[in-house]
């Protein structure tokens, strides 16, 4: 099984809205990832979490609010976004932060209205 | 931030007909490339991660080759089939972002029959 589930496959919110998107692996990665996609553009990293603790934030806007509640599932908690932030969000996850492959979710496309 | 290049941007091929793209990335401090094949509503699947300098991996009518000196990959593939229409994407991973990969803008292949 080299599956990474993300849920929702499609939401959208108003700006002033509170809302989660969720991943989840049971492949045993202690590493896991959220990435940002824009039209035309490719993946943006925003953070990186390691053996559940926030390992790189990447300047994100706190209106995005990762938690890694266990090694298995990873949230990103979002609130008062901007319609600029509608995108494709990513989770991927790898065994360990070694740079072996990292397997993708199918990703969850958010519309901020 | 690693600057990591792709081209063509876009390829339209005939069924049949072989092809190469190119992944450019800067040759100091070389750890790894990555190639994933990204298709419309899917997750990107993991096709190749290439370490060594020379190094050519193969998966079916897919190959790929590695020159770490110069800085440069090529993925061949043969025999085009209209199911290898996606988005050809290299990455490499960068070590003060805890091995996330750091993504070319891709490659668009389009196989028609």
């Amino acid at each position: 099984d080299t599956e990474v589930t993300q849920t929702p496959k499609h939401l959208v919110m108003g700006m002033t809205n509170k809302k989660s998107l969720k991943c989840e692996q049971h492949m045993g990665h202690r590493a896991m990832y959220w990435y940002k996609q824009k039209a035309k553009k490719p993946p943006e990293l925003m953070f990186v979490y390691s053996y559940e603790k926030l390992s790189i934030n990447e300047s994100v806007p706190s209106r995005f609010s990762p938690e890694c509640p266990n090694s298995s599932l990873l949230n990103l908690h979002l609130h008062a976004l901007q319609p600029e932030d509608s995108a494709l969000y990513l989770c991927a996850s790898t065994i360990a932060l070694s740079g072996n492959t990292i397997y993708f979710g199918e990703g969850s496309w958010l519309t901020v209205v | 931030i690693l600057n990591v290049e792709q081209s063509p941007q876009s390829l339209h091929v005939q069924e049949g007909d072989s092809t190469n793209f190119t992944c450019s990335f800067p040759s100091s401090n070389f750890y790894a490339l990555h190639w994933y094949r990204w298709e419309t509503a899917k997750s990107p699947e993991a096709l190749f991660v290439m370490t060594l300098n020379g190094d050519e991996k193969k998966k079916g009518r897919i190959s790929a080759t590695l020159n770490t000196k110069e800085g440069y990959s090529y993925l061949y593939i043969k025999g085009s089939q209209p199911e290898d229409s996606a988005t050809y994407l290299c990455a490499m991973p960068a070590a003060n972002s805890g091995y996330a990969l750091n993504f070319g803008k891709g490659t668009s292949l389009l196989v028609t029959p």
